[in-house]
């Protein structure tokens, strides 16, 4: 079925350092997500993206959190600075349109020390 | 989240026993889908199920908008389906919520 493709699988970063999680998404998809999940616990909504604009974000979307897909490239999650608390598993995921199936990723491992 | 809450929130079964997992929604909803996250953390999608019953293999979802509810039944269960459950939401906006999961383990 479709893919959506997340690198890197894993990182280990600095705090305060800055990471970049890239997100392929499935090819002809419009709607972007990406969620965060700390182990154990629940998958939560970050933000979602359309039409190269943020739609919403919610509260765990700090403003050190960032999205964009430049030119259709990947779509990416920055974070800048990172912070202890910002250790999770995010996941990225692309739906068609409204009301269709949403793929996820795999996952990108992030811990900060 | 408080929009979507999953019941049980853990489920311990024999081998061959079946099980039912609820999802109950509070508003209006574009869709359902159900998702298997297995114990290293990728998620399966099971079901896009915004209304109706849907069956493939063993497992069967059912979503009753009226009722804004919506269940997974696992029948004859194995080991192999041990992981959370994860039912989500698709509200106007795009927005889509995930319950909280259920927790499944299936004894040999």
């Amino acid at each position: 079925g479709p893919k959506v493709l997340q690198i890197p699988s894993h990182q280990i970063i600095d705090m305060g350092q800055m990471v970049t999680l890239n997100c392929d998404p499935v090819s002809n998809h419009l709607y972007f997500y990406w969620y965060k999940q700390i182990l154990g616990q629940q998958m939560e909504f970050l933000v979602n993206f359309y039409n190269g604009k943020v739609m919403e974000k919610s509260k765990l979307f700090k403003d050190q959190f960032s999205v964009e897909r430049p030119d259709g490239s990947y779509f990416t999650l920055k974070i800048q600075p990172t912070a202890l608390e910002d250790s999770a598993v995010y996941f990225c995921a692309s739906l068609g349109r409204s009301g269709n199936t949403l793929y996820f990723g795999e996952g990108s491992r992030l811990i900060v020390v | 989240g408080q929009q979507v809450q999953q019941s049980p929130a853990s489920l311990v079964l024999q081998e061959g026993e079946n099980a039912e997992l609820q999802c109950n929604f509070s508003t209006s909803l574009n869709s359902m889908q159900w998702f298997y996250q297995r114990p290293g953390g990728s998620l399966v999608s099971l079901f896009y199920n915004p209304s109706g019953t849907k069956h493939s293999g063993r497992l069967t979802s059912t979503t009753v908008i009226k009722e804004r509810r919506s269940s997974l039944h696992i029948s004859s269960s194995q080991t192999t389906d041990s992981g959370t459950y994860l039912c989500a939401l698709e509200r106007g906006n795009n927005r889509i919520f995930f319950g909280d999961g259920t927790q499944l383990v299936v004894k040999p």
